[in-house]
């Protein structure tokens, strides 16, 4: 089955602790992106890759790394997480051409605390 | 960069009536269109897109949706909602990277 994982699905963590958000898609798409949901502000893009090792700032980057070492895995990095990066984040991922549609992940609902 | 602006946060509709939500891009190069719906604690799923060709898409679940290249917009409708259609809708716009409007929720009342 075609899909984006995951993990963890939800995640209470203290200010500064350093945290991974995994990411991992079976069907050897080419972009995958990481957004943000809040409401009222919609999807905003943190990070995105167009393929291995090529990553590039979305419109809310601060606070994210990312790394793209394998096509399928793009885990997403908080060094230090602060409150307002409470929210709830998804992976998506879609092949090189426009008419791959957007597959997204379940979405990983964080409190920072 | 595109932008895309979705004209209402929130739209309460009864069971049975027809529905639009609206949706606007600014784009001044080719541009893909696509509406989304995530259901209450559930990811998004592509509800129809519009890449070329016929300017009425239809979707899934009795919906479609109209690109007006003139007006800039692709208005997403339904001529009769259900209870179940009680979700929240994203448009989005794809040229570079995808971009995605602020989001409208449809509550459909019995």
């Amino acid at each position: 089955e075609a899909q984006v994982t995951q993990n963890p699905r939800y995640l209470i963590t203290v200010t500064g602790k350093k945290l991974t958000v995994t990411c991992s898609q079976n069907m050897n798409h080419e972009y995958m992106s990481w957004y943000r949901q809040d409401p009222g502000l919609g999807l905003r893009q943190i990070y995105y890759s167009m393929n291995v090792e090529v990553t590039d700032k979305g419109d809310v980057p601060e606070g994210y790394k990312v790394s793209r070492k394998e096509k399928r895995n793009f885990p997403l990095i908080l060094e230090s997480p602060s409150p307002n990066q409470t929210s709830l984040y998804f992976c998506a991922s879609r092949g090189r051409l426009a008419a791959y549609e957007q597959y997204f992940g379940p979405g990983t609902r964080l409190t920072v605390t | 960069a595109q932008s895309v602006t979705q004209l209402d946060s929130q739209v309460p509709v009864f069971e049975e009536a027809p529905v639009e939500l609206r949706c606007n891009y600014s784009s001044s190069v080719s541009v893909y269109l696509f509406w989304y719906v995530q259901y209450p604690n559930q990811g998004l799923q592509l509800l129809l897109k519009y890449l070329s060709g016929s300017t009425l898409v239809k979707g899934i679940n009795g919906f479609e949706a109209e690109f007006n290249k003139s007006q800039t917009s692709f208005h997403l409708r339904k001529p009769s909602v259900h209870i179940s259609d009680t979700a929240e809708y994203f448009c989005a716009a794809l040229d570079n990277d995808m971009r995605f409007g602020a989001g409208t929720r449809l509550t459909v009342k019995p």
